[in-house]
């Protein structure tokens, strides 16, 4: 079953804008990662934060985790027709199971 | 480094035929696992691996087969074809334990089932 569930689900804004999507997920983490899927390719590692942690940047990414109400979001800032995308958060469930779980997607288009 | 490599990218088959999805890393990853990407659903582990000659199941490992007799390879069998196999597939590898670690991954096979 899925575990992080991301809002929106589709994102559309201008270049130059910033994008915000949230993660929200149901039990207690190890840690949290976000992921960009292009169109037609495999996902690609953006952002690992762990449950100890509350921020962490990336270049113009920000990533927040709130354990205590079980949400992440990742910021984009400055966006490009680039950054069109779908991200993916995943979540790594305490109980040291092995699995990443991921959530559905939020669809990010920039338009130029 | 090619990183992981998934082959074919796309595949047609007939209900009830059998195929095997390969998978292959060359950065010694000893976690590889599957997962299966449909619309609206985001992507569900089939199975996975956490060293060669261990595999276990994943959230829908039903009609699925997998083994890991290297590091290197992970290939994933379709015992009887059906129609809601019709899917997306990936592969990823990781180092150490899969949910504490960047997972990498190919760029799937697209598989319809007629």
């Amino acid at each position: 079953s899925q575990q992080g569930e991301e809002d929106p689900q589709a994102l559309s804004i201008q270049e130059g804008e910033n994008a915000t999507m949230n993660c929200s997920y149901k039990t207690s983490i190890n840690n949290l990662q976000w992921y960009r899927q292009n169109s037609g390719r495999g996902l690609v590692h953006l952002i690992l934060i762990r449950s100890n942690e509350r921020e962490k940047h990336s270049g113009r990414l920000r990533v927040t985790l709130d354990t205590s109400k079980k949400s992440s979001s990742l910021l984009i800032t400055a966006s490009r027709a680039a950054d069109t995308a779908s991200y993916f958060c995943a979540t790594d469930p305490q109980g040291g199971s092995e699995k990443l779980v991921f959530g559905k997607g939020t669809k990010l288009t920039v338009n130029p | 480094n090619a990183g992981v490599t998934q082959t074919p990218k796309f595949q047609v088959l007939k209900t009830g035929q059998s195929m095997t999805l390969q998978c292959a890393q060359d950065m010694n990853h000893e976690y590889m696992s599957w997962y299966r990407q449909d619309p609206g659903m985001g992507l569900r582990l089939i199975h996975y691996s956490v060293g060669a000659g261990i595999t276990d199941q994943g959230e829908v490992p039903n009609g699925y087969n997998v083994s890991r007799s290297t590091t290197e390879d992970f290939p994933l069998r379709l015992l009887s074809a059906a129609p809601s196999q019709t899917s997306v597939y990936f592969c990823a590898s990781s180092r150490g334990q899969g949910g504490h670690q960047p997972q990498h991954f190919g760029d799937g096979t697209r598989l319809s089932i007629l």
